[in-house]
């Protein structure tokens, strides 16, 4: 099983919502990925998860909030967004956080804040 | 800071013709990896050169690397229409104090249009 599952494939929220986006990864991958992604633009990193901890934040606002509740899912937590937070947010899995792993995506949650 | 930036922005090509798309970064790289998106879908993994590799092939694919100029390039031959998609270069790059959070950062991506 190569495959990374993100739920929902589609979001619509108020900025006032509490929602959360979930990626699942069944291969044995011990780092996990939060990217975001704006229309023609390329994937900006978010959060690194690896063996479980948080090992990268990239500077991202509080109202984004990862959590990892075991080595097969990852969660992202959203509250109090902002338009200009819709995007297409992609999940993604490797082995684990060296240089030379591959990355594997999910299809991604589109998600617009109205 | 970004790395890896791409060109063209854009390439339209007819099928049968060769695509190729440039890289260029600027520190320095363990591995330097190439992605393909197919509209607002996920990034699939199309191969990785070593920073001491200059050149592989995978099936229609050969990618370079030059490492005294930061830059790579893709070549595609024999295209066809299912290679239409954006592609993106992405580069290794180490955290401060080293260790193990390497994270991957992306150029700006070559939008490839394969006419039928």
């Amino acid at each position: 099983d190569t495959e990374v599952t993100q739920t929902p494939k589609h979001l619509v929220m108020g900025m006032t919502n509490k929602k959360s986006l979930k990626c699942e990864q069944h291969m044995g991958h011990r780092a996990m990925y939060w990217y975001k992604q704006k229309a023609k633009k390329p994937p900006e990193l978010m959060f690194v998860y690896s063996y479980e901890k948080l090992s990268i934040n990239e500077s991202v606002p509080s109202r984004f909030s990862p959590e990892c509740p075991n080595s097969s899912l990852l969660n992202l937590h959203l509250h109090a967004l902002q338009p200009e937070d819709s995007a297409l947010y992609l999940c993604a899995s490797s082995q684990s956080s060296r240089p030379q792993e591959t990355q594997y995506f999910g299809p991604g949650t589109r998600l617009l804040v109205l | 800071s970004q790395q890896g930036e791409e060109d063209p922005q854009a390439l339209s090509i007819q099928e049968g013709e060769n695509a190729t798309m440039n890289c260029s970064y600027k520190t320095s790289i363990n591995n330097l990896q190439w992605y393909r998106q197919n509209s607002g879908r996920g990034l699939v993994h199309l191969i990785l050169i070593r920073s001491n590799e200059r050149e592989k092939h995978s099936g229609r694919l050969r990618v370079t690397l030059d490492t005294s100029k930061k830059s790579s390039s893709l070549l595609i031959t024999a295209s066809r229409a299912a290679d239409t998609a954006s592609y993106f270069c992405a580069t290794d790059e180490g955290r401060m104090g080293g260790g193990s959070n390497y994270k991957l950062t992306f150029g700006k991506g070559t939008l490839l249009t394969v006419n039928p």
